[in-house]
């Protein structure tokens, strides 16, 4: 079955400190990867996405991905945290049906705190 | 702005009750769907569309139904809600059948007692 994980329900960082969210996939074919934030009464946001290419992807408010095919995994990264980066974070891993629509499965979210 | 709207925001019911739950997008965007979210659980897919009079099931669809008349709106339809189905609900809009992010509703929090 195909699946994306994130591991850890929660994870806490210092301010200033980097930060990692994880992400592991399983997925069949090329996959297509996002991360996506949520804010408290808020919608998700997306930051980033891996397609193909480079495996550092460069996204919004300074957060990156490594995509690394050999782990399955697509680890959420910034060097140096914020207060305000405290949220919900979302991975979610996209499949190609017949009809070529793409398909979001989510991981169960892992929140991240930011310790002043 | 681009946008994705939904009401009500927060709607608390009770059991067999019917309701709608209204989600329009201002992007033009073919892609529509709907998801719950739940702790633990992540965000799963009820319903999409494709384009308009064109749906389909998504994981969880049991108790949902949804329509496609116009391109921009995509309602949520409960027919005889359950306790089951209290949860917080995203409609969410992407552009084409590629891997474009999603655009996603601000959400509506639904209680059934």
């Amino acid at each position: 079955a195909q699946s994306v994980a994130q591991p850890e329900d929660q994870v806490n960082v210092a301010e200033g400190n980097p930060l990692t969210v994880k992400c592991t996939y399983s997925v069949s074919g090329n996959p297509y990867l996002f991360w996506y934030v949520q804010y408290p009464n808020r919608g998700l946001q997306f930051l980033l996405k891996y397609i193909t290419g480079d495996n550092l992807v460069k996204g919004s408010y300074g957060f990156e991905a490594e995509f690394n095919k050999s782990q399955t995994s697509f680890h959420l990264k910034k060097p140096s945290a914020l207060v305000s980066d405290s949220a919900l974070y979302f991975c979610a891993g996209s499949l190609s049906f017949s009809g070529g629509y793409n398909k979001l499965i989510f991981g169960a979210g892992t929140r991240l705190a930011v310790h002043p | 702005e681009a946008q994705v709207t939904q009401n009500p925001r927060y709607l608390i019911t009770v059991t067999g009750k019917k309701l709608t739950v209204t989600c329009s997008q201002n992007m033009n965007h073919e892609y529509m769907s709907w998801y719950r979210q739940d702790p633990g659980l992540g965000l799963r897919q009820i319903y999409y569309s494709m384009n308009v009079e064109v749906t389909d099931k998504g994981d969880v669809p049991e108790g949902y139904k949804v329509s496609r008349k116009e391109k921009r709106n995509f309602p949520l339809i409960l027919e005889s809600p359950s306790p089951n189905q209290t949860s917080l609900y995203f409609c969410a809009s992407s552009a084409d059948r590629g891997p474009y992010e999603q655009y996603f509703g601000p959400g509506t929090r639904l209680t059934v007692t």
